[in-house]
């Protein structure tokens, strides 16, 4: 079985840094054509993508985010960590950490989801 | 950035109804399309991938199909618990893009 869970703070303080710990396990970031990303959702709104981390160490950003977020993986315990600086209270959401698999050839999808972790930045 | 479109925003239907879900590219995406399913208060659920193939233990009266830049989501004979929020998404480019969702609710 596949699974993976977030952690971190439920409240963080405007200019403050985030850090969000992703925890899986039923599959290996090593294996060719995985990712593990993170998704947010402020409240009542859509679905934003900001990070992926790939197998091979490739790692992508939202443009609008990139220059405040930094994903990181350690292979050995099956985590993948998300650091955002400079919080503000537009960035309170949900965030949920995914699975980006290969599902069809080259095309990929989020097939697994982490059940997500409230952030809210308030002072 | 690929800009995805959803229409409508909300849809009020009846169980039994057939219901269809649009969703519009700003740019050619060929197939890479997948479709999420979420329910309040929960994380969503992958339903389609790749425009039109079913995520494992997705019922068959949900179907996908488009190309290029339009696509849609189709549900054939609405169940109780079809009622939900779904989602486009597309994996053809970095960055990744959503649509604004499709609240679905019942009539």
């Amino acid at each position: 079985q596949i699974t993976l869970k977030e952690s971190g703070p439920s409240v963080v303080k405007p200019t403050q840094t985030l850090t969000l710990t992703c925890t899986f396990s039923g599959f290996s970031l090593s294996t060719g054509g995985v990712g593990v990303g993170w998704i947010r959702q402020p409240p009542g709104e859509a679905l934003e993508w900001l990070a992926l981390i790939y197998w091979d160490d490739d790692e992508r950003y939202s443009p609008s985010l990139k220059n405040r977020v930094t994903i990181t993986k350690d292979t050995s315990k099956n985590q993948v960590v998300l650091t955002m600086t400079n919080v503000d209270p537009v960035d309170t959401a949900t965030y949920y950490c995914v699975r980006l698999g290969r599902v069809l050839g080259s095309k990929s999808a989020f097939d697994i989801w982490g059940q997500g972790t409230m952030v809210t930045v308030s002072s | 950035d690929i800009q995805m479109t959803q229409s409508p925003s909300s849809l009020s239907a009846s169980v039994g109804d057939r219901v269809t879900i649009t969703c519009r590219a700003s740019q050619s995406i060929r197939d890479h399309l997948n479709w999420y399913q979420q329910k309040p208060g929960k994380a969503p659920k992958l339903l389609i991938y790749a425009t039109s193939t079913l995520q494992s233990g997705v019922p068959s009266r949900f179907s996908g199909s488009g190309s290029g830049t339009d696509f849609t989501l189709t549900i054939s004979s609405l169940q109780p618990e079809d009622f939900a929020t779904y989602f486009c998404q597309q994996s053809y480019i970095i960055p990744i893009t959503f649509g604004q969702g499709t609240r679905l609710e019942i009539k």
